[in-house]
């Protein structure tokens, strides 16, 4: 089975500075990984994807997450966040050969002006 | 990208009665969906997964009798909450995947729904 922990539960940064969400995750078989993005009361966004390639992928909103497979994380950054980016945060997992993700808990953004 | 519908955005309803939330994928064929349940300040917890035309597959501890999922066409699936309690208030979430197997999974808007 797969699991995802993200390590901050909640991240407070500063308008225009940077933020980094940490993830890793744990799977005996090849995964693909996501970011996600949720608004209050709403679904999800899907942020960014890593499915093959180059480990470097860039996503929507000024978001990049970089995939570590001897770590076996998967950090989402972004150089200078906005206001708007507050938001909650989920990264997720599932296998190549799978239907279902699998979630982590969740990083609640909060920016500050 | 593709869009999920997911209606009502809120509901309200009264203990004992029986709410039915729709998910329908607008612009594609979606031979898989998926339940969430979401509490306030948590992740998203997997209720069941559907496929066109067969019966859900429900997660360990989730209440078949209780959720009743219907996936009759391939643009729609919908999740019957039966004889709610308040301890069924919560934020329900959808999401679908389409034909071909595709990697991506697309989310509906999520219904908060309240019982009183």
């Amino acid at each position: 089975a797969q699991s995802v922990t993200q390590l901050d539960s909640q991240v407070p940064v500063f308008e225009e500075a940077p933020v980094e969400l940490r993830c890793n995750y744990s799977s005996s078989v090849s995964v693909y990984l996501f970011w996600y993005v949720q608004y209050p009361n709403q679904g999800l966004q899907l942020l960014l994807k890593y499915l093959s390639g180059s480990t470097l992928v860039k996503g929507i909103n000024g978001f990049e997450a970089e995939f570590n497979k001897s770590q076996t994380s998967f950090h989402l950054r972004k150089p200078s966040v906005h206001i708007s980016d507050t938001a909650e945060y989920f990264c997720a997992v599932r296998k190549v050969a799978g239907n279902k993700l699998t979630f982590g808990g969740g990083t609640r953004v909060l920016v500050k002006p | 990208g593709a869009v999920v519908s997911q209606h009502p955005s809120r509901v309200i309803c009264k203990s004992g009665t029986s709410v039915k939330i729709e998910c329908r994928s607008l612009d594609f064929q979606a031979t898989t969906m998926f339940w969430y349940r979401q509490f306030p300040k948590q992740s998203l917890m997997l209720m069941a997964t559907s496929n066109e035309g067969s019966k859900a597959t429900y997660e360990q501890g989730v209440e078949k009798d209780k959720f009743l999922i219907n996936h009759a066409s391939l643009t729609l699936s919908t999740l019957t909450v039966t004889s709610a309690h308040p301890e069924d208030s919560s934020f329900y979430i959808c999401s679908a995947r389409g034909t071909g197997g595709g990697t991506e999974a697309f989310f509906g808007q999520g219904t908060r729904l309240t019982v009183v």
